[in-house]
C-alpha cells in the first residue's frame, strides 16, 4: 500500500458525459500527478500540482482539468468523454518537486 | 525529443534464471532513473530509482539496475527469477530541468515458468 488514495476504483458511463476522479495523496506530500494509461498510448502524464498550483502540463486535453485542493487532495475532471477515453488514469504524490512518486491503484474509466 | 525505449515487449525465463530486462533513454542530459513494477489490477510500485553517485542501484525484492552514461542505458537484472517476479516492468525517466513528470517506456512484460 503506497498510501495514495484513489476513488473511485472503476467508473463506466457513456459518451458525451463528465466524470470527476478524486485523489488523496500520502500524508506530508505536497505535489500531485496524473497519468493516463491506455493499451495505444502507454503510461503517459497528464498534469501536476504543488502546493495548490499548477506546475507542469503533459498530454492533457482541454476536455479534461485538474485542480489541487487546500487540503492536498487533488481531483482530475473529464469531460465531453469519448471511447477513446477509457484507460487507467493514476495518480502520483511526492513530497516536493523531484521526488519519488509514489502511485495510486488506478481509476479505471470505460465509456460506453 | 526525450525518450525511453524498453526492449522486448516480452521476456519470459524459468524459475531460476537470470532476468535481464533493457531500458535506454535518449537525452545529452543524464536523467533521474527509475524501475517501476505493476501487477495485474495493481498501481505501481517503485523497484529503484538512480539520481547521482553509486551506478549499480539495488532495489527490492532482489532486482538492481546498472546507470551507464557511455551507453544511455539502465538495464534492470535479478539473478534468480521467481515466480512471483512475473509483472510488467517499467521503466522510467525523469530530467530536473525538464520538471519532474515521469516519461515511461512501454513497458516489458515478464513471463516466469516453472
Amino acid at each position: 500500500d503506497s498510501g495514495v488514495t484513489q476513488t473511485p476504483k472503476h467508473l463506466i458511463t457513456a459518451t458525451g458525459q463528465r466524470v470527476t476522479l478524486r485523489c488523496s495523496p500520502r500524508s506530508g506530500d505536497l505535489s500531485v500527478y496524473w497519468y493516463q494509461q491506455s493499451l495505444d498510448q502507454g503510461l503517459q502524464f497528464l498534469i501536476q500540482y504543488y502546493n495548490g498550483e499548477e506546475r507542469a502540463k503533459g498530454n492533457i486535453l482541454e476536455r479534461f482539468s485538474a485542480q489541487q485542493f487546500p487540503d492536498l487532495h487533488s481531483e482530475l475532471n473529464l469531460s465531453s468523454l469519448e471511447l477513446g477515453d477509457s484507460a487507467l488514469y493514476f495518480c502520483a504524490s511526492s513530497v516536493g518537486q523531484g521526488d519519488t512518486q509514489y502511485f495510486g491503484p488506478g481509476t479505471r474509466l470505460t465509456v460506453l | 525529443a526525450q525518450s525511453v525505449t524498453q526492449l522486448g515487449s516480452h521476456v519470459s525465463v524459468s524459475e531460476g534464471a537470470l532476468v535481464l530486462l533493457r531500458c535506454n533513454y535518449s537525452s545529452s542530459v543524464p536523467p533521474y532513473l527509475f524501475w517501476y513494477v505493476q501487477y495485474p489490477n495493481q498501481g505501481l510500485q517503485l523497484l529503484l530509482k538512480y539520481t547521482t553517485g553509486a551506478t549499480l542501484v539495488k532495489g527490492i525484492n532482489g532486482f538492481e539496475a546498472e546507470f551507464k552514461k557511455s551507453e544511455t542505458s539502465f538495464h534492470l537484472t535479478k539473478p534468480s527469477a521467481h515466480m512471483s517476479d512475473a509483472a510488467e516492468y517499467f521503466c522510467a525517466v525523469s530530467w530536473a530541468q525538464a520538471g519532474t513528470a515521469l516519461i515511461f517506456g512501454k513497458g516489458t512484460t515478464l513471463s516466469v515458468s516453472s
